[in-house]
């Protein structure tokens, strides 16, 4: 079981907005920053979002974070069909002193 | 360009300790900031942190792996080594290392993976 909360799925349409919420608490998302990972099929892990709003270079503005209190969101507008993969939230526990992950969120892209 | 490869083998009976090397160029661990983690992936599952070695040789484990982890670095090799004992199959994941990245204002995160070596735990 994850330490932040994930819905397990998520899916929308071509060009549609969809957002997946990431839920945790004071020990982590509540006084850390919250980071964002793109998984495609097959592939490692890729950074899509830290610092929770800040894209690294290449990553499309279609990818946008925020975080309010102890949850964070990623939301993907202009949806397309390369977009379909797992994401992953992932914050520093204090706690636990170590980073914790989401249990990850499967968009369809439908 | 920073790069990472993960090696070491892909079966390990149970019981068996399990040493994994992730080589990695572009950096060095010996600068301010900068960290090796590794991550691993059970088939179909969620990420799992396990450990993490920062340049001031601070190491961090997963509490709950923490008694069977033990991560080292060779500066001079650009090497990071994992070692897990005990292996059961429960332990079978894809494992990752990636570069952690630390800067001022409690900010982290990976930013560079290694593509992941599968290991299996199988008699």
């Amino acid at each position: 079981q994850s330490v932040l909360t994930q819905p397990p799925s998520a899916s929308g349409t071509p060009g549609q907005r969809v957002t997946i919420s990431c839920s945790g608490s004071t020990s982590n998302i509540g006084f850390n920053t919250v980071n964002w990972y793109q998984q495609l099929p097959g592939a490692a892990p890729k950074l899509l979002i830290y610092r929770n709003n800040q894209r690294p270079s290449g990553v499309p503005d279609r990818f946008s974070g925020s975080k309010s209190g102890t949850s964070a969101s990623l939301a993907i507008s202009g949806l397309q069909s390369e977009d379909e993969a797992d994401y992953y939230c992932e914050a520093w526990d204090d706690s636990l002193k170590g980073p914790v992950f989401g249990g990850g969120t499967k968009l369809t892209v439908l | 360009q920073i790069t990472l490869k993960e090696s070491g083998p892909t079966l390990v009976k149970p019981t068996q300790t399990l040493t994994l090397t992730c080589t990695f160029s572009g950096f060095s661990l010996s600068t301010s900031g900068v960290g090796v983690g590794w991550i691993r992936q059970p088939p179909g599952k969620a990420l799992e942190w396990l450990a993490l070695l920062f340049w001031d040789d601070d190491n961090r484990y997963s509490p709950s792996l923490k008694s069977r982890l033990t991560v080292t670095k060779d500066t001079s090799k650009n090497q990071v080594v994992l070692t897990m004992t005990n292996l059961d199959p429960v332990d079978t994941a894809t494992y990752y290392c990636a570069h952690r990245r630390t800067m001022s204002g409690g900010i982290y995160y990976f930013d560079y993976w290694g593509q992941g070596t599968l290991v299996t735990v199988s008699s």
